[in-house]
């Protein structure tokens, strides 16, 4: 079935630097992802849409200067948090549609701690 | 505006029992339910899904529950098993998009 790989599972920063999630479709394309953060115990809260060959869309809240998003390619879509201090620590998660829309397969989510 | 409503935020149930989760949804534009199961740790997998043409579906030990006129769906999980405790997320979304509404989750614990 429809694979999301998401690289690195979990990192650990200093304040003042950036670190660079990665999210891959192996098998199939995706001209479309999703990136979600989630606090502890908490629901999905969608950050924004990377769109292959266009800008990312995000959602109201999202600062789009430190939370870059790249589509660089049709099974490829990266999200660097620039500039990560401490309240930036959480679990992203990114996503993409399979064929038709339905259904969305998720990565297996990066652990970002910001020291 | 929350467009998915998730009930109850947690839910301990016997092992053997059954665990029922409801959610209820306002658009009737929306025409794919989706179910997620996330365990600690990880990314949300897919666990079952319906469409509105039909009022329920089973999979194994999972069953949805489709109430067009009500605009609800709920999961039930039948003979309840502790691999089953980890949170449940309902979703929403139309065929003619790529967003996907999410419920706010329930954090299901079964005791053995």
């Amino acid at each position: 079935g429809a694979v999301v790989s998401q690289h690195p599972s979990w990192v650990i920063c200093k304040s003042g630097t950036s670190v660079k999630i990665e999210c891959r479709s192996l098998d199939f394309q995706a001209t479309t992802m999703f990136w979600y953060r989630q606090f502890p115990k908490q629901s999905l809260m969608l950050m924004a849409t990377s769109n292959e060959g266009s800008k990312a869309t995000y959602e109201q809240g999202v600062e789009k200067d430190k939370f870059l998003i790249n589509h660089a390619s049709l099974t490829l879509s990266t999200l660097t948090v620039t500039s990560a201090h401490p309240e930036d620590s959480s679990f992203y998660i990114c996503s993409a549609p399979g064929t038709g829309g339905s259904p969305l397969h998720f990565g297996n989510g990066t652990r970002l701690t910001v020291t | 505006q929350q467009q998915v409503k998730q009930s109850p935020q947690s839910l301990i149930v016997q092992k053997g029992g059954i665990s029922i989760i409801n959610c209820a949804y306002e658009n009737t534009a929306f025409d794919y339910f989706p179910w997620y199961q996330q365990f600690p740790g990880k990314g949300p997998a897919l666990l079952i899904a319906i469409r509105p043409d039909v009022s329920e579906k089973k999979e194994g030990r999972f069953t949805i529950s489709f109430n067009k006129s009500a605009k609800q769906f709920s999961l039930h999980i039948m003979d309840s098993q502790p691999g089953d405790s980890a949170t449940y997320f309902c979703a929403a979304s139309m065929s003619t998009g790529n967003q996907f509404y999410f419920g706010t989750g329930t954090s299901l614990t079964v005791i053995p």
